[in-house]
């Protein structure tokens, strides 16, 4: 079966770094995303990786480990509006988005 | 940046009518359009992709007669919830893929919020 773990929740001070893992197990890939959703509305797209590595972007980096079926996005100087759901897809052999459960990011002043 | 829009934005039904939901691509043709529902505090559910032209495909456990998709322009699709009831009361969002390059990226909807009374 197809499978995305990602934790549940995170809770992080404002002005620090956190890091969102994610791990995957799927049939065949063709890269990960990362979305931010923030309650009631829907996601927006942060990142996608479809090469080992990492990708930086403004406060947000994304990275990747094909071998290891794992990625990771880090906030850094994190604030109050980064208070969100952090949802993990990766695009399987039939180019179909299986998601994970999201993050819920809490940051606290 | 590709844009995507739904209408309406929320809608209150009594239970036994029916809801449709529009999805729209506003300057790019999506040959791909995803369905999702989302209940309070929990991830996306996909219920269904669609595409141009084709009949929908629907997720194990997702009545396709009770959830009926039209895709029949490269820039609308259209959702709906046939004689709604309340268990049907969900957050509606659906997404947009362009057929061009390598971008499987899926651009979202801001959402609809059903409730049903």
């Amino acid at each position: 079966g197809q499978n995305i773990d990602q934790p549940t929740e995170m809770t992080a001070t404002e002005g620090a770094i956190v890091q969102i893992n994610c791990t995957y197990q799927t049939s065949g890939f063709n890269g990960l995303f990362w979305y931010q959703q923030h309650a009631g509305e829907a996601p927006t797209f942060l990142s996608y990786n479809v090469l080992d590595g990492l990708e930086e972007k403004g406060r947000f980096s994304s990275f990747l480990s094909r071998s290891k079926g794992y990625s990771y996005l880090l906030l850094k100087e994190l604030q109050m509006k980064d208070s969100a759901s952090y949802l993990c897809a990766v695009l399987d052999s039939n180019y179909q988005l299986i998601w994970g459960a999201g993050t819920k990011l809490i940051i606290k002043p | 940046g590709a844009v995507v829009s739904q209408h309406p934005s929320w809608v209150i039904c009594k239970s036994g009518t029916s809801v449709k939901i529009e999805c729209r691509s506003l300057d790019f043709q999506a040959t791909t359009m995803f369905w999702y529902r989302q209940f309070p505090k929990q991830s996306l559910m996909l219920m269904a992709t669609s595409n141009e032209g084709s009949k929908a495909t629907y997720e194990q456990g997702v009545e396709k007669d009770k959830f009926l998709i039209n895709h029949a322009s490269l820039t609308l699709s259209t959702l709906t919830v046939t004689s709604a009831h309340p268990e049907d009361s969900s957050f509606y969002i659906c997404s947009a893929r362009g057929g061009g390059g390598d971008s499987y990226e899926q651009y979202f909807g801001p959402g609809t919020r059903l409730t049903v009374t």
